[in-house]
């Protein structure tokens, strides 16, 4: 089964708004990543968090981790048209375990 | 130039057929992962490798196999094509202990 799951599955926001995403897991976790994919093409690493963090930042990017509910938040502020893409969330559950990816989040913003 | 190149890009072939997908990296990078992606599914690990002389089978490797042929090579082969198998299949690299990984732009394989 899954070890992440995003929430909600597809999110169509108009551009300038903000977009947020969510990902629950299941086991603890040694770190959470955030990944996109632009149609047709391979995921890009966006940003990690590690279990002892809480928030990250990067750019236009916010990543909020709570490990006592098992989920994590990525945050996209000033949604551009080019932010339009799937979403994915990849839990690691520890040093030398695999990534487990979640099925993916499709966000689409309107210009 | 990437540095995760997958070929070839788009393939279809018939049942029964054996194919062979191939994945070469310039990061100089040590593990190397072969993922398959179907619609509302996510990513799924096929296979995956720490060093050249390891090889790990994945959740789903079944009618799977994979050679590491150098660091920088890492190819997957279906040894008798089924339709089942019809996905969009990813190459992907990471350094060290819990760093990110890297992707290839994939694979399209349908096989009739």
């Amino acid at each position: 089964s899954q070890q992440g799951e995003e929430d909600p599955q597809a999110l169509s926001i108009q551009e300038g708004e903000n977009a947020t995403m969510n990902c629950s897991y299941k086991t603890s976790i040694n770190n959470l990543q955030w990944y996109r994919q632009n149609s047709g093409r391979g995921l890009v690493h966006l940003i990690l968090i590690r279990s002892n963090e809480r928030e990250k930042h990067s750019g236009r990017l916010r990543v909020t981790l709570d490990t006592s509910k098992k989920s994590s938040s990525l945050l996209i502020t000033a949604s551009r048209a080019a932010d339009t893409a799937s979403y994915f969330c990849a839990s690691r559950t520890g040093a030398n375990s695999k990534l487990t990816f979640g099925k993916g989040i499709t966000l689409s913003v309107r210009p | 130039d990437a540095d995760v190149t997958q070929t070839p890009r788009n393939r279809i072939t018939k049942t029964g057929k054996r194919i062979m997908l191939e994945c070469s990296q310039t990061k100089g990078h040590d593990r190397m992962y072969w993922y398959r992606q179907d619609p509302g599914l996510g990513l799924r690990l096929i296979y995956y490798s720490f060093d050249v002389k390891d090889i790990n089978k994945g959740e789903i490797s079944d009618g799977y196999s994979v050679s590491r042929q150098a660091q920088a090579k890492f190819s997957l082969s279906l040894e008798s094509a089924i339709p089942n198998q019809t996905a969009l299949y990813f190459c992907a690299t990471s350094g060290v202990v819990n760093q990110p990984q890297h992707f290839g732009d994939g694979t399209r394989l349908s096989i009739l």
